[in-house]
């Protein structure tokens, strides 16, 4: 019973580094979504992806890029950390209706 | 005008207390409405979805208002375990009307009960 699944759940990156924030569901779910939350803030949405090679942005994309080469993976890319992305990210999928989440990467970049 | 604004609070009551959180959206378009709960450090879960005609789970009434674009969360005889974010959620349709499924959240509504 996964649902949805990141990893790592936590990281420290170094200004300038770039890693991949894994994510992937196990409900056939078309639709996938990247949030950022940062404290005492809402979640805003980064990217998100109707359906596998379908890609497009959200509220906040600079700094970020992401792929959906299957239904069940939607990576979400840092290519050169910057501090402003220090943040708590939340990967979410649905397939109508309300999203499940999976439970955050944390990430901070020093 | 934010696209989903709510009362950020906190909100602190004692058990057994009755509470009522409420939520403003900007777009009249918008057809899906949500109340998640948020623990901290923790993912949002879906607390429950908000229909036309108000719906009620348990001490957890939601109403919608369409005329007034707002959506309301009743919680009665409060517990401490209700003690979390209150998350109000809405779909905001594009100018073509679609939405993809994309849900705008607000900032929350923080609500701690007492002894």
């Amino acid at each position: 019973n996964a649902g949805v699944t990141q990893t790592p759940k936590f990281r420290i990156l170094k200004i300038g580094q770039s890693m991949t924030l894994q994510c992937t569901q196990d409900m056939n779910h078309n639709y996938m979504y990247w949030y950022r939350q940062d404290p005492g803030m809402g979640l805003k949405l980064i990217y998100y992806s109707v359906g596998a090679g379908i890609t497009d942005k959200g509220e906040v994309p600079n700094g970020y890029n992401v792929s959906r080469s299957t239904t069940e993976d939607f990576p979400l890319r840092l290519e050169l950390a910057a501090p402003s992305q220090t943040s708590v990210y939340f990967c979410a999928s649905t397939l109508r209706g309300p999203q499940h989440f999976g439970d955050g990467t944390r990430l901070s970049i020093l | 005008r934010k696209e989903v604004e709510q009362d950020p609070g906190p909100f602190n009551v004692p058990e057994g207390a009755t509470v009522a959180f409420n939520c403003t959206y900007s777009n009249s378009a918008s057809q899906s409405f949500f109340w998640y709960r948020q623990d901290c450090r923790k993912e949002p879960k879906l607390l429950m979805s908000v229909y036309s005609s108000g719906n009620e789970d348990g001490r957890f009434t939601a109403q919608l208002n369409r005329a007034s674009q707002y959506i309301s969360l009743l919680i009665r005889d409060s517990k401490l375990s209700d003690s979390a974010t209150y998350l109000c959620v809405v779909n905001i349709p594009n100018a073509g009307g679609t939405s993809y499924g994309k849900l705008t959240f607000g900032q929350g509504t923080i609500l701690t009960v007492h002894p």
